[in-house]
């Protein structure tokens, strides 16, 4: 049972141009979520999260929208550089079950120059 | 660098054997979480401990065990291998047991295991 799902396995967009990142889930006791960032044969690093009692948070060019009524978040990166060029994962949890994060499959970013 | 430090990095072995997979957390930080990564898979959540007691289970086998040893590094045992159990193993580490709003975890660079 797949409770986050991201359903773009990649992503390419061009440099200076907007990358939208996807991640639908089906746990409605889920009250936080998470974007995590990874880069080859390192470890996924925190990048930006956001509250249920929230609809956007921003930090620089990363914006998360949360549309709780679709279950659905969204990461934006603008403008979009080549060092964004990841796989990004969508992170979950719950109240009851804040040890652990429940994580997406995860979407591979690529900008184009 | 994390501060989360992960061995081997990778390790190849055959079915059937067993292999222990070490994880220092980052300095000051008391929780140890344990994730899995399949091939094109998220990373499935294994296990936590928190100041060497277990604190959550997800779907780790039986197979699988862990422990958290007083100075607060902590062990992944993988036993009976089979071909299935390749993947990426991530440990995380956070400073405190995490509270709603605040899980925010730090993994290391994970252990790549081969099951040939």
């Amino acid at each position: 049972d797949q409770q986050v799902k991201q359903n773009s396995p990649s992503l390419s967009v061009q440099e200076g141009r907007i990358s939208i990142l996807n991640c639908d889930y089906t746990n409605s006791m889920f009250d936080y979520f998470l974007w995590y960032k990874k880069y080859p044969a390192e470890g996924p690093t925190f990048l930006i999260s956001i509250s249920s009692i929230k609809d956007k948070n921003e930090d620089g060019r990363f914006t998360v929208f949360l549309n709780k009524s679709a279950k659905h978040l969204s990461l934006h990166i603008v403008p979009s550089q080549p060092g964004d060029s990841a796989v990004y994962f969508c992170a979950a949890s719950a109240l009851q079950g804040a040890q652990k994060l429940v994580f997406g499959q995860g979407t591979r970013l690529t900008i184009n120059p | 660098d994390s501060g989360v430090t992960q061995t081997p990095k990778h390790l190849i072995t055959a079915t059937g054997q067993r292999v222990t997979l070490r994880c220092s957390p980052r300095s000051g930080d008391l929780s140890v979480y344990w994730y899995q990564q399949s091939l094109d898979q998220g990373l499935q959540f294994l296990i936590q401990y928190y100041n060497g007691e277990e604190r959550a289970k997800g779907n780790i086998l039986e197979r699988f065990s862990a422990q958290q040893f007083p100075d607060l590094h902590s062990e992944l045992n993988l036993s009976s291998l089979e071909l299935g159990d390749s993947a990426l193993y991530f440990c995380a580490s956070s400073v405190a047991l995490p509270s709603p709003g605040a899980n925010v975890l730090t993994f290391g660079a994970g252990s790549r295991l081969t099951v040939l």
